[in-house]
């Protein structure tokens, strides 16, 4: 596709339920970038991957937040046990290697009720 | 620690006129400086972005002044329209790893 694609659009789920959200890069681009944005704040770092690998994991709030990329390409952001303090849009971004063509999907809003 | 603080948080600005949003940055290691334009219910969007070894970049009606030794950067927006209104972030990275982002900056443009 043209975009970042982000899947599903909105997500509403019990506490200490598991969630995965899918993010679908721009064809071409290896690197991929999850992000958090909370109500009201900028959007927050989470894990970058440079194709399968996680280069920096550094943003990740606890052990209950897990990341995949398998194949280098789709990305799958994993919540253990959610919790109301979760709930956010959560926001994929795409670009090349260089850094070039850094594109932003339009985001999981993900409530925990 | 808070690496980008922006202001200010919210701005109201009559149809024509110019709307100057600020930030501040602490590392100074970030060698790139993008602002975004953000829609409700989409995601961020490059407006213009600036390297540190320069200290103005124009595009359109969208001006970023870069003052270095500062460690501040601006953006001006000349001529402001209703449809300029959203909300407005600024960031700054280091090689592309990761951005880090202001907290933003509502626009209202009044017809």
């Amino acid at each position: 596709g043209a975009g970042v694609s982000q899947t599903p659009s909105n997500k509403v789920t019990e506490k200490g339920k598991y969630v995965e959200l899918r993010c679908d890069p721009i064809s071409g681009h290896t690197a991929l970038y999850w992000y958090r944005q909370s109500l009201g704040q900028g959007p927050e770092f989470l894990i970058y991957f440079q194709g399968t690998g996680a280069a920096d994991d550094s943003g990740l709030p606890n052990d209950r937040f897990f990341a995949v990329r398998p194949e280098g390409s789709v990305s799958t952001l994993k919540i253990q046990r959610t919790e109301r303090g979760d709930s956010a849009v959560y926001l994929c971004a795409s670009s090349s290697r260089d850094g070039s063509g850094y594109t932003f999907g339009s985001g999981t809003r993900l409530t925990v009720v | 620690q808070q690496q980008v603080k922006q202001s200010p948080q919210s701005l109201i600005v009559q149809k024509g006129g110019i709307s100057i949003i600020n930030c501040a940055y602490e590392n100074t290691a970030f060698d790139y400086f993008p602002w975004y334009q953000q829609f409700p219910g989409k995601g961020p969007a490059l407006l213009i972005a600036i390297r540190p070894d320069v200290s103005e970049k124009k595009e359109g009606r969208f001006t970023i002044s870069f003052n270095k030794s500062a460690k501040q950067f601006s953006l001006h927006i000349m001529d402001s329209q209703p449809g300029d209104s959203a909300t407005y972030f600024c960031a700054a990275s280091y090689n592309f790893n990761k951005f880090y982002f202001g907290s933003g900056t509502k626009l209202n443009v009044k017809p």
